[in-house]
């Protein structure tokens, strides 16, 4: 069975920094891409970043590029994602999912308030 | 930038009723389409991949069609569980990108 559980989320002042994880059990990590996916309150689904699964390729939104870096360990089954300069628009439950959506964590919330 | 134009934002709809969700690409983007279905507090859910393919374990109630820049989501007969919120989403070209969201709630 696939698991994808992310943590790290929690409430940090703007212009701070945030390390989230997402540790992946279940199937072979290190053969798929892998991404991260927000949802602000209330709000719909917007795509973050992803992570290729061996060639080292990384994909970013217009909204994070430059502030947020993905990056992945495969002998730790696990994704990460470093979020710097973080704005009140940043505010959202962050989802790691694998594939193209075919799994989903349970998502961790980030609140960047002052 | 490839868009993503999902109607109708909302409807009303009753058990029994056939729904149709359409999501239009403003480029085409072959069949690398998506639909989620996401439930108040839940994760979303994969329903279809690759425009029609179902997901393992997704009811065959659902259904979802279309090539190039016009794309359906399908439920034949709407069932009490399916209310929820639909999303499609573009896996064609970086950025992906979500269409707005379409919530089923009841009559």
């Amino acid at each position: 069975e696939v698991q994808l559980v992310e943590s790290g989320g929690g409430l940090v002042k703007p212009g701070g920094s945030l390390r989230l994880s997402c540790a992946a059990s279940g199937f072979t990590f290190s053969s798929y891409s892998m991404n991260w996916v927000r949802q602000a309150p209330g709000k719909g689904l917007e795509w973050v970043s992803s992570s290729s699964g061996s060639s080292g390729y990384t994909y970013y939104a217009d909204s994070v590029k430059g502030r947020f870096t993905i990056s992945r360990d495969n002998a730790k089954n696990s994704l990460y994602l470093q979020m710097n300069s973080l704005r009140a628009e940043d505010t959202a439950v962050y989802y790691c999912a694998s594939r193209g959506g075919e799994d989903w964590g349970q998502g961790t919330l980030v609140t960047v308030s002052s | 930038d490839i868009q993503m134009t999902q109607s109708p934002s909302a409807m009303s709809a009753s058990v029994g009723d056939r729904v149709t969700i359409t999501c239009r690409a403003s480029q085409g983007i072959s069949n690398y389409l998506a639909w989620f279905q996401q439930k108040p507090g839940k994760v979303p859910k994969r329903l279809i991949h690759a425009s029609s393919s179902l997901q393992s374990g997704v009811p065959s109630r659902f259904s979802g069609s279309g090539s190039g820049t016009e794309f359906t989501l399908t439920i034949s007969s709407l069932q009490p569980e399916d209310f929820a919120t639909y999303f499609c989403l573009q896996l064609n070209t970086y950025p992906w990108t979500f269409g707005q969201g379409t919530k089923v709630d009841i009559k």
